[in-house]
């Protein structure tokens, strides 16, 4: 299994709190993405990274801000967290390339706003 | 931008049975392909991928995908079920060029009949 970490893996939180998951890898992949998934919906791109400090947007990045300084961890902030924002949030890691853009996921990370 | 459409929400097999779960996609030009898989309360795994040549795709578990250009499609199939298949199954498509992410279908829940 690829070396993915998120944390937490709960959380519970009320309208308009700033919350901050984690992702952390040990793989030293240059991707780094940021999904939720919704019933019906699959998973969505929120925001990815491809290097350190290189963040480009999803389709569905509002409400939402990441940041990366280092190669091992991406960080996904709701500034002011809304009951929308309940969702499963999966991390996801690629060496990237044309030719090895397979896509490794971590365990989620399950938030309910309250 | 690229689309993926699995028209099947649910679908319900007795153990034993052949299965094929049904992909279609939307992109400009070959794109990358993929299957992942989703146990309850778990992240995703890769079943098998599609990048180039032989368009018949062997992956883990006894699964196989075949690309049909023609079609615009990438079915999954398994010769027999067993009870542990039961999950929720995902096909995605990734672009060649530009950003390296993922677009997801919305899933097909696999139930499966002792």
């Amino acid at each position: 299994d690829a070396g993915i970490t998120q944390s937490p893996r709960h959380k519970v939180t009320e309208t308009g709190t700033p919350v901050t998951l984690r992702c952390h890898q040990t793989e030293n992949h240059r991707y780094m993405y940021w999904y939720r998934q919704d019933p019906g919906h699959g998973l969505r791109l929120i925001h990815y990274s491809y290097g350190v400090k290189d963040t480009d947007k999803g389709e569905v990045s509002d409400g939402y801000s990441v940041s990366r300084s280092k190669t091992e961890d991406f960080l996904l902030t709701l500034e002011s967290a809304t009951s929308s924002q309940t969702s499963v949030y999966f991390c996801a890691i690629s060496e990237g390339g044309p030719a090895t853009d397979t896509q490794y996921f971590g365990p989620g990370t399950r938030l309910t706003v309250l | 931008a690229q689309s993926v459409t699995q028209p099947d929400i649910h679908i319900t097999v007795s153990e034993g049975a052949s299965l094929e779960l049904r992909c279609n996609y939307s992109y400009g030009a070959t794109p990358y392909l993929f299957w992942y898989v989703q146990s309850p309360g778990q992240g995703l795994q890769l079943l098998l991928k599609y990048f180039s040549g032989d368009t018949l795709v062997q992956g883990i578990k006894g699964f196989e995908a075949e690309f049909k250009r023609s079609q615009s499609s990438f079915n999954l199939r398994k010769p027999s079920v067993h009870w542990s298949d039961a999950a929720e199954y995902f096909c995605a498509v990734g672009a060649r060029e530009g950003r390296r992410a993922l677009t997801f279908g919305s899933g097909t829940r696999l139930q499966v009949q002792p």
